[in-house]
């Protein structure tokens, strides 16, 4: 069972060019997120999505674009990357509340992805 | 006053020492609750989840105090490998159950 699985691990950029990262997760979860974590700062969230097809902003959307075409892929594009974009992007997923569940799933995050913009 | 607040540290302590550390939350309506360690430059890993009073899990204790809004982490026998900077998250109910405010985190050094 991988759980969340992020691509690439690792990549350097340079100013301007675009790229996308992929998130998968194989637990059938319905809600699905992308953070970035700076240093010295928390988990800032970038966009999220609460099923198929839909897509919202969070904290930190400017200069991203997401989608999600297929329940269990996420991903994440920068159009034309900043250096202030430098950063480590992990994605994240949790079930959705219904039933003999709790209110607040946990999330389970994938091992991230550490992009640098020179 | 932020949403979550953490004592960002860092918590030197012996092994074998019992650390507790908490957890602070400005939204009263909140019902979950969750622990993660974080070792440096990795993913957040979850340790425990909390919806009533507390959660157990061998050496590692969380209460919820809902009357004084904060959560605990308590840590007995501390091992070395038990280092890694400590996550409360907290999911406020009010504002829709896919949001989860992070703290910044503990810092916590379990010494030799």
């Amino acid at each position: 069972n991988a759980g969340v699985t992020q691509t690439p691990k690792f990549r350097v950029l340079k100013t301007g060019q675009s790229m996308t990262l992929l998130c998968a997760q194989d637990m059938n979860h319905e809600y699905m997120y992308w953070y970035r974590q700076d240093p010295g700062m928390g988990l800032r969230l970038i966009h999220y999505s609460v099923g198929e097809g839909t897509t919202a902003k969070g904290e930190v959307p400017d200069g991203y674009n997401v989608s999600r075409l297929k329940k269990q892929n996420f991903l994440l594009g920068l159009e034309s990357a900043a250096p202030s974009q430098t950063s480590v992007y992990f994605c994240a997923s949790s079930y959705r509340p219904r039933g003999l569940r709790p209110a607040g799933q946990p999330q389970h995050f994938g091992d991230g992805t550490r992009l640098s913009i020179l | 006053r932020k949403e979550v607040e953490q004592d960002p540290g860092p918590f030197n302590v012996p092994e074998g020492a019992t650390v507790a550390f908490n957890c602070t939350y400005s939204n009263s309506a909140s019902q979950s609750f969750f622990w993660y360690r974080q070792d440096c430059r990795k993913e957040p890993k979850l340790l425990m989840s909390v919806y009533s009073s507390g959660n157990e899990d061998g050496r590692f204790t969380a209460q919820l105090n809902r009357a004084s809004q904060y959560i605990s982490l308590l840590i007995r026998d501390s091992k070395l490998s038990d280092s890694a900077t400590y996550l409360c998250v907290v999911n406020p109910a009010a504002s829709g159950t896919y949001k989860y405010i992070f703290g910044t985190g503990t810092r916590l050094k379990v010494l030799a």
